[in-house]
């Protein structure tokens, strides 16, 4: 199974960029997710991140650090609308490679 | 269309009914997924179907128990369930064709139990 360690609140002004942190411990890494999900509403997905490095999608990036167990969340030019939760989840080469496991989430609270 | 439909919305229940959720997706995805999540905690894994077969079943009790009927479609039946059952259930769907493969969540059903 996995260990997922990301923050729990995380407070940043409009406009401004905030970097979300998830640790990780796994048998056999096989990708990690970022997910949003809105009070009350269904997780949707943001990012994707199997090999080391940067992705970026827009306003959204994530890095990953499969030697470190360490992936990122950059969120830049904040809108009051990411005011979110995100879910960083692992998926692990284990005997099925459907399974996600997620972390508790970090609040983001984005103020005017 | 891309996205997973789940009635209904809302339910509510009392310990001794028997209701079903119902899942559906026309994407052509060959995994679907049922995770229960409670207030401030992540989506917790109970059921995966591959190819209409019970792939992973989460040690979860036998109140709960899943059907898939076809590719589109996934059910959960709800039988004598306890007050702390009470969350939102989410439903899911992926590929199932290895890769990427990310799972799209339909809106949920939040389940109430008296």
């Amino acid at each position: 199974g996995q260990n997922i360690d990301q923050p729990t609140e995380m407070t940043a002004t409009e406009g401004a960029i905030v970097q979300i942190n998830c640790t990780y411990q796994t048998s056999g890494f096989n990708g990690l997710f970022w997910y949003q999900q809105h009070a009350g509403e269904a997780p949707t997905f943001l990012s994707y991140n199997v090999l080391d490095g940067l992705e970026e999608k827009g306003r959204f990036s994530s890095f990953l650090s499969r030697s470190k167990g360490y992936s990122y969340l950059l969120l830049k030019e904040l809108q009051m609308k990411d005011s979110a939760s995100y879910l960083c989840a692992v998926r692990d080469r284990g005997s099925n490679d459907y399974k996600l496991s997620f972390g508790a989430g970090t609040t983001v609270t984005v103020r005017a | 269309d891309t996205e997973v439909t789940q009635t209904p919305k809302h339910l509510v229940m009392g310990m001794t009914n028997k209701k079903s959720l119902k899942c559906e997706q026309h994407m052509g995805h060959r995994a679907m997924y049922w995770y229960k999540q409670k207030a401030k905690k992540p989506p917790e894994l109970m059921f995966v179907y591959s190819y209409e077969k019970l792939s992973i079943n989460e040690s979860v009790p036998s109140r709960f128990s899943p059907e898939c009927p076809n590719s589109s479609l996934l059910n959960l039946h709800l039988h004598a369930l306890q007050p702390e059952d009470s969350a939102l259930y989410l439903c899911a769907s992926s590929p199932g064709t290895g890769g990427r493969d990310e799972q799209f969540f339909g809106p949920g059903t939040r389940l109430t139990v008296l």
